[in-house]
């Protein structure tokens, strides 16, 4: 089975801080996905990775960078993390075929 | 612009009844669907999917059936069980744009009461 780690399950962070959620996978995937969930929005996709040094944008990127320097390693970052990013962050991989996603549990963060 | 709607955010049903939980989809890009089941504080499992080239798909008290012409898709859980109380996302994979996303709907709560 596939696994998903997520660094911290639970994470408070000041305003204007700079915060990193990190997500590692045991299997050999390339694709790697960060997305945020918030009440009566469902998921939705921040950023993704196809491979090693490789982002691309998703639905709501703005205030979020990613980093993918090892394949098996997937980073958010929030440059100045804002109250209104205070939300269950989840990871996931994917393997070809399409039906293969896998999440991490999620790390829920509150910006106070 | 929600490409994948779950338009009711919460559903009610007897122990023993059948849950059926609604999803309808506007792009026909998508060629591949899934539910996902949600407890609070842990991340979205998978629980069933369907192909758009079928109509149905089975899977013990799971069937999942795909209406390609309306765009819609609906999950049948009988019989239901305490245990499947749970948030229930539906999500739709697909080639968009030139890359390949997996987009969700916006979840329905789903309480079995015994």
């Amino acid at each position: 089975d596939v696994k998903v780690t997520q660094s911290s399950r639970y994470l408070v962070k000041r305003t204007g801080e700079k915060v990193f959620l990190e997500c590692v996978q045991d299997m050999d995937h390339e694709n790697m996905f960060w997305y945020r969930q918030d009440p009566g929005l469902g998921l939705r996709l921040i950023y993704f990775s196809y491979d090693v040094k490789m982002k691309e944008k998703g639905d709501i990127p703005e205030g979020y960078s990613v980093s993918r320097e090892k394949k098996e390693r997937f980073s958010l970052i929030l440059e100045s993390a804002s109250t209104n990013q205070t939300s269950m962050y989840l990871c996931a991989t994917h393997r070809q075929p399409a039906g293969g996603y896998t999440f991490g549990s999620g790390t829920r963060l509150t910006v106070v | 612009d929600q490409q994948v709607k779950q338009n009711s955010p919460s559903l009610s049903v007897q122990e023993g009844r059948i849950s059926i939980l609604n999803c309808d989809y506007t792009n026909s890009m998508f060629d591949y669907f899934l539910w996902y089941k949600k407890y609070p504080a842990e991340g979205p499992t998978f629980l069933i999917s369907i192909s758009s080239i079928k109509d149905k798909n089975e899977d013990g008290r799971f069937t999942v059936f795909l209406n390609k012409s309306a765009k819609h898709l609906s999950l049948h859980i009988v019989p239901s069980q305490p245990g499947d109380s749970a948030v229930y996302f539906c999500a739709a994979s697909g080639k968009i744009q030139g890359a390949q996303k997996l987009v969700f709907g916006q979840g329905t709560r789903l309480t079995i009461n015994p």
